[in-house]
């Protein structure tokens, strides 16, 4: 299977709850990034955590990374339903091409 | 954060057709870009990898003359889509990165129809 699995594939949740979004990855990297993409639009850049980091916010955004199991977690906080859409993690090693997971699609009921 | 444009944001065309789509890096010189192709609700497959000035590398099963690729500077390249047909409809998106293992950043893609 592909580096940058994303779990679970859909998450629904009503507004003000947290979001959580898990990705293992299965060889070395470099750094690990998420991105978020709302419906038939381009990927915007939420997060990169390098590989010597274990966890890095950004607002409501918390990204947790354990490279001895070698995955990553987003937590979205008091979530609001501009948060729906789908995220993806992306996994770039030392050397080649970074890898982008199937994503995880999150639906925020007002 | 760094701003990618892509152009156009949608496109029709009549099977046998050519289809140019432009992706520009508007304030950062952009060492490589990558060109995407998404179907709906799957993730971003990579056709390509694009640096200034030399030829793309394409990934396998993708067809390089069927897509050219073309990276004139470092804030422009092009992907042509030639002799377009129905299969080839799909969203097309582009992302560049300011050098190797930075963050990407990604245009607003194109959505290709081909009639």
């Amino acid at each position: 299977s592909q580096q940058g699995e994303e779990d679970p594939q859909a998450l629904s949740i009503q507004e003000g709850e947290n979001a959580t979004m898990n990705c293992s990855y299965k060889t070395s990297i470099n750094n690990l990034q998420w991105y978020r993409q709302n419906s038939g639009r381009g990927l915007v850049h939420l997060i990169l955590i390098r590989s010597n980091e274990r966890e890095k916010h950004s607002g409501r955004l918390r990204v947790t990374l354990d490279t001895s199991k070698k995955s990553s977690s987003l937590l979205i906080t008091a979530s609001r339903a501009a948060d729906t859409a789908s995220y993806f993690c992306a996994t770039y090693p030392n050397a080649g091409k970074s890898t982008f997971g199937d994503g995880t699609t999150l639906t925020v009921k007002p | 954060g760094a701003v990618v444009s892509q152009h156009p944001s949608r496109v029709i065309c009549k099977s046998g057709t050519s289809v140019k789509i432009e992706c520009r890096s508007l304030d950062f010189q952009a060492t490589t870009m990558f060109w995407y192709r998404q179907f709906p609700k799957q993730s971003l497959m990579l056709m390509a990898t694009s640096n200034e000035g030399s030829k793309a590398t394409y990934e396998q099963g993708v067809e390089k003359d069927k897509f050219l690729i073309n990276h004139a500077s470092l804030t422009l390249s092009t992907l042509t889509v030639t002799s377009a047909h129905p299969e080839d409809s799909s969203f097309y998106i582009c992302s560049a990165e300011r050098g190797p293992r930075y963050e990407q950043y990604f245009g607003p893609g194109t959505r290709l129809t081909v009639t």
